[in-house]
């Protein structure tokens, strides 16, 4: 594809609601990455895949959040019960491989209400 | 642990003025440095990086240069424009063969409004 792509790019949440975010990487990259940037702030890393291998959940919040990549493509970020402080803007980012430019999709905005 | 510290913001310049923006850094190895930038409505973009000491990066004007003995990467341009208008952020990555992951560790950002 052009670029990475999210979707949806808002979401809003009643609290205790589950959400599911959606990123298309750019096509043949290897390597997807979920970010967290909450208002004013910079991104936080959450989690890393290679393929369909997930090398890196260190930056997971709780054990709410929970992110997949089953073939190696697309990826899924859901987090279940979102509270208040979910709000933010989720980052998806693809490389080629490691050790390559990250290219950052538009992000998808979550409100919690 | 690892971190970024930059600038606060917001700046305001006029045009063709100068620009910099101070980033540093803590790391327990020997880090990438790259700086970011989000223009209004758009996703965040690489502007430049460096992989070791004393390494400049340089893009659009723009041009940063890895400082190992002050822990610094700092921006500057020398001649800012309307469209540099954006938010900037500085951000560090240990890669794998420096027991780090691909993660990149991001400042809190700063934003820059540069008027007509």
């Amino acid at each position: 594809g052009a670029g990475v792509s999210q979707s949806p790019r808002y979401k809003v949440a009643k609290r205790g609601q589950d959400v599911a975010l959606r990123c298309d990487p750019i096509s043949g990259h290897v390597s997807l990455f979920w970010y967290q940037q909450a208002l004013g702030q910079g991104p936080e890393f959450l989690t890393y895949f290679q393929n369909e291998a997930q090398l890196d959940k260190s930056g997971l919040p709780s054990d709410r959040f929970f992110a997949e990549r089953p073939e190696g493509s697309v990826s899924t970020l859901k987090i279940q019960r979102t509270q208040q402080e979910d709000s933010a803007v989720y980052l998806c980012a693809s490389s080629w491989a490691w050790g390559t430019e990250q290219f950052f999709g538009p992000g998808t905005r979550l409100t919690v209400l | 642990g690892n971190s970024v510290t930059q600038m606060e913001g917001p700046v305001t310049l006029s045009e063709e003025a100068f620009l910099t923006i101070n980033c540093t850094y803590t790391a327990t190895g020997y880090p990438s440095l790259f700086w970011y930038v989000q223009y209004p409505g758009e996703g965040l973009q690489l502007l430049l990086k460096a992989t070791k000491a004393d390494d400049k990066g340089s893009n659009k004007g723009f041009e940063a240069t890895y400082r190992k003995e002050t822990t610094s990467f700092h921006l500057e341009k020398g001649s800012v424009q309307v469209s540099d208008s954006a938010v900037y952020f500085c951000a560090l990555k240990l890669g794998i063969t420096q027991g780090g992951s691909e993660k990149l560790v991001f400042g809190k950002g700063t934003k820059l409004t540069v008027n007509p």
